[in-house]
């Protein structure tokens, strides 16, 4: 069981917004940068938000991440199918002194 | 741009050492505050981290499997390694290698990611 909670699965209709939460404790999320992965069918993960709220280079405006307390948000905008994909969120932990991720949430675009 | 290729055999013996390589290219594996790291995905589950190395051979580990994980580099090569010993099925999984940052004694984020390599633990 991990240390980051996430639900295991979110779902929307094309061109709607989703969120995807991810919960943590001040030994992580309250205290260190959030980073987001997204993981499409049988590729590698792939980095889509860091430090919280940073897109790197090539990640559309449409996503978004935002945190506030032991909680950290992903959001997408005008989803699409090819949003659909399996989605995680990752800290440093303090008290752990390791990496962690969430246990993943599945999106599906209906 | 930057790329990482992990390498190594795709089955392993339960009891034995798995082995795995990781090669970067378009960039040096030596930059500063630059970590580069393990992370793993049984089929099916969620992602685990395993440990990060630098480029001098500091290195940090999931105490999870701290005692059977060995990072280390080759600067030489640009290639960075995992061993972990005395493996079982709950080792079989897809191996990635990734870079990781180190910033003010926490790690930020892993970006990019290597394809990954499929690992299995059978006799």
């Amino acid at each position: 069981q991990s240390v980051l909670t996430q639900p295991p699965s979110v779902s929307a209709a094309p061109g709607q917004k989703v969120t995807i939460s991810c919960s943590g404790s001040s030994s992580n999320i309250g205290n260190n940068y959030v980073s987001w992965y997204q993981q499409l069918p049988g590729t590698a993960p792939k980095l889509l938000i860091y430090d919280n709220n940073k897109r790197p280079s090539g990640i559309p405006d449409r996503i978004s991440g935002s945190k506030s307390g032991t909680s950290a948000t992903l959001g997408i905008t005008g989803l699409q199918t090819g949003d659909e994909a399996d989605y995680y969120c990752g800290i440093w932990d303090s008290s752990l002194s390791a990496w962690v991720f969430g246990g993943g949430t599945k999106l599906t675009v209906l | 741009q930057l790329q990482l290729q992990e390498s190594g055999p795709g089955l392993v013996k339960p009891s034995e050492t798995l082995s795995l390589t990781c090669t970067v290219s378009g960039g040096s594996i030596s930059s500063n505050s630059y970590y580069w790291g393990w992370i793993r995905q049984p089929p099916g589950k969620g992602l685990e981290w395993i440990g990060n190395i630098y480029y001098s051979g500091g290195t940090y580990y999931n105490p999870s499997v701290k005692s059977r994980v060995t990072i280390s580099v080759d600067t030489s090569k640009n290639q960075f390694s995992l061993k972990l010993t005395s493996v079982t099925a709950a080792d079989t999984a897809v191996y990635y290698c990734a870079r990781t940052l180190l910033w003010f004694g926490e790690f930020n984020w892993f970006d990019p990611w290597g394809q990954g390599t499929l690992v299995t633990v059978s006799s």
